[in-house]
Parts: structure tokens; sequence; C-alpha cells
């Protein structure tokens, strides 16, 4: 069974903070999203990497997929309070469904 | 409307009640989906239907009954529910679901509770 590992689970910071968040596995994937979901909303796609090493960028958050497709990094950048929210990864493979992880619940407090 | 709508936005029901929950997605996608999130759980796929054909059942109890009467409209009817199945129901779109790599587009979802 894949599993998708995500950590920290909770992470409270100040705004103007840096932070990175994980998302682990040992199964390879063929490509990563990285979601947000506010609360009462559903989830929202920020980015999908898909070759080994690959970094993306937006705005503040910079995305990493791990050499071996195993694991991606988020980090983000002088947080503010409007980054709050859950941030999801999902991990796809040809022919079977997105697994999701559980999920890094973000504070930005001012 | 632009993107995947989900209507009710909240629902209580009774253990006996049969109700139903409406996505309508105006993305011209031909994916639609199916999750249930609960709380500390990761995202659970619950129904895929891909150019109106089911093509996953991930194991739902058959208290959860699916309908997709075109590609831009999906229901889940509900009955006889349990207090487990209280939990936020997303509903999701994406190109196609041949390969499940596509991104998916979500609804704001239903909050549902079962009493």
């Amino acid at each position: 069974t894949q599993l998708l590992e995500q950590s920290p689970q909770f992470l409270s910071i100040q705004e103007g903070e840096n932070l990175t968040v994980y998302c682990n596995s040992s199964s390879v994937f063929s490509s990563l999203q990285w979601y947000r979901q506010e609360p009462g909303e559903g989830p929202v796609l920020l980015v999908t990497v898909v070759t080994g090493g690959e970094v993306k960028k937006l705005k503040r958050l910079t995305f990493q997929f791990g050499d071996a497709r195993k694991d991606s990094s988020l980090h983000i950048t002088a947080a503010q309070t409007g980054d709050t929210g859950l941030y999801l990864c999902a991990g796809a493979e040809a022919g079977t469904a997105l697994i999701f992880g559980k999920g890094t619940t973000l504070s930005v407090s001012s | 409307e632009t993107g995947v709508t989900q209507t009710p936005r909240h629902l209580v029901m009774g253990m006996t009640n049969k109700k139903s929950l409406k996505c309508e997605q105006h993305l011209g996608h031909n994916a639609m989906y199916w999750y249930k999130q609960s709380a500390k759980k990761p995202l659970e796929l619950m129904f895929v239907y891909n150019f109106k054909e089911q093509t996953e059942n991930n194991s739902v109890p058959s208290r959860f009954s699916p309908e997709c009467p075109n590609s831009s409209h999906l229901f889940l009817h509900l009955h006889t529910l349990q207090p487990e199945d209280s939990a936020l129901y997303l509903c999701a779109s994406s190109q196609a679901a041949s390969v499940f790599s596509y991104e998916q587009y979500f609804g704001p979802g239903t909050r549902l509770t079962v009493t």
C-alpha cells in the first residue's frame, strides 16, 4: 500500500518566519501535487512536480521533488497570515488513484 | 458559475433519512470524483466516473449511491447513514481519469452531520 507521510502535522509560526513542510513515501510517484485547503473550502491545487530534482517557485513558495521521486518539500519564505491553511500533498502513479497525505496544518499569526 | 460547485454546503440528517448531495463542474472536464474527508485521516477516494462511466468504487458501503447523468453533474445519494459517516464530502473533477495524474479541481464540499 502506498502511503504519503507529511510532517510536521501542525505548525504555528509568526508572520515573517520561514518554514518547510515535508511529504515522504517509500514509493516512487510519476508526479506529485501540492494543494492548500482553507477552512470551509475544498483543496486548491498549488503546483504539480513531475521530474526528479525539479524545483518550482510560486511567489514565496518553493516546491522541490526529490531526485528519486519519493519525497517532496514545500518551503515558504516570509510567511503571511494568508498562508494559513491545510497543506496536502498527493502522489500520482499512472493507472492508480491519487494518494493523499494527511496534511500539515499551518497557522500564521500576526 | 465557474469551477466546481456543491450543494448543499451543510447537511444534518438523521440515520433514517434519505438525502442527496449535488456536484456540478463548469470546466469541461470528463472525470468526476467523490472524496470523504474526516479529521486526522487522509482524503479517501470513494467513487470515480470517467466519461459518465463508474471506474472506481473503493469498497464504499451501499448506503452511499453515486449517480452521474452527464459529464458535468455528479450526485451522491445517502440513506440510512451512520454517525461515523459524518465528514466533509468533496467533489472533484479532472480532464480525464484514464491517467490519474491529471490535476484535480475540488468543490467547497458538503459538511455532513449524521445524528
